[in-house]
């Protein structure tokens, strides 16, 4: 099974700061890495799929960078909207996913 | 408009048996792959089992010769057959439609409490 470790666990930000959050895979997962956001009570959505391609609708203020064992999702200008769970998954291998960062106000 | 509603969830004693379904709209179940995903109470996401276009069916270890998932083409819906439900099965159950090896269609979940 591969091992996705997302990093910090939670993060506080204010809002208009930006967020960087980071993803390690236990081994190469090409560039088959997807970012999902979640809010209370609510089914995750896509993000970004590909490791740095923006799902259908999502602002250009989410971006994602990184191959291999290494990703990171990066938040331009937090708006307030954006305070949820990040998940991100790998569809390498079966799929796993990490266990979530929180994004939190400062 | 995608749309994916799950339905079937509810309170169910260890051992007994649930089976949820995920109607689709939108969206042609036998045409792409097709999983559910679970999430336990404040936990993450767990990936449970996923049917392929072609019919093939696989399931996580977790719940391997347990779980049984399965469509109706006619219907052009999704199910899960839970058998055997322990109470670490207690989670959020959502269907996802794959778009790509990642799931870019969610259902809004439902929930399955196994409890005495």
């Amino acid at each position: 099974e591969i091992v996705m470790t997302q990093s910090p666990a939670t993060l506080s930000v204010s809002p208009g700061d930006r967020a960087t959050l980071s993803c390690r895979a236990s081994q190469g997962v090409s560039n088959n890495l997807a970012w999902y956001q979640q809010k209370p009570g609510q089914a995750p959505r896509l993000l970004i799929y590909g490791a740095s391609t923006r799902a259908t609708g999502i602002p250009a203020r989410f971006s994602g960078s990184g191959s291999g064992t290494e990703f990171t999702l990066t938040i331009s200008s937090l708006q307030s909207e954006d305070f949820a769970v990040y998940y991100c998954q790998q569809y390498n291998y079966w799929w796993t996913f990490g266990q979530g960062t929180k994004v939190e106000i400062k | 408009e995608v749309q994916l509603v799950e339905s079937g969830g509810g309170l169910i004693q260890p051992g007994g048996s649930l089976r949820l379904s995920c109607a689709a709209s939108g969206f042609t179940v036998s045409s792409n792959y097709m999983s559910w995903v679970r999430q336990a109470p404040g936990k993450g996401l767990e990936w449970v089992s996923v049917i392929y276009s072609d019919g093939r069916t696989y399931y996580a270890d977790s719940v391997e010769g347990r779980f049984s998932i399965s469509r109706d083409i006619s219907e052009n819906t999704l199910y899960l057959q839970m058998n055997s439900l322990r109470v670490e099965d207690t989670a959020v159950f959502y269907c996802a439609g794959d778009v790509g090896g990642y799931w870019g269609y969610w259902g809004q979940g439902t929930l399955v409490t196994v409890s005495s």
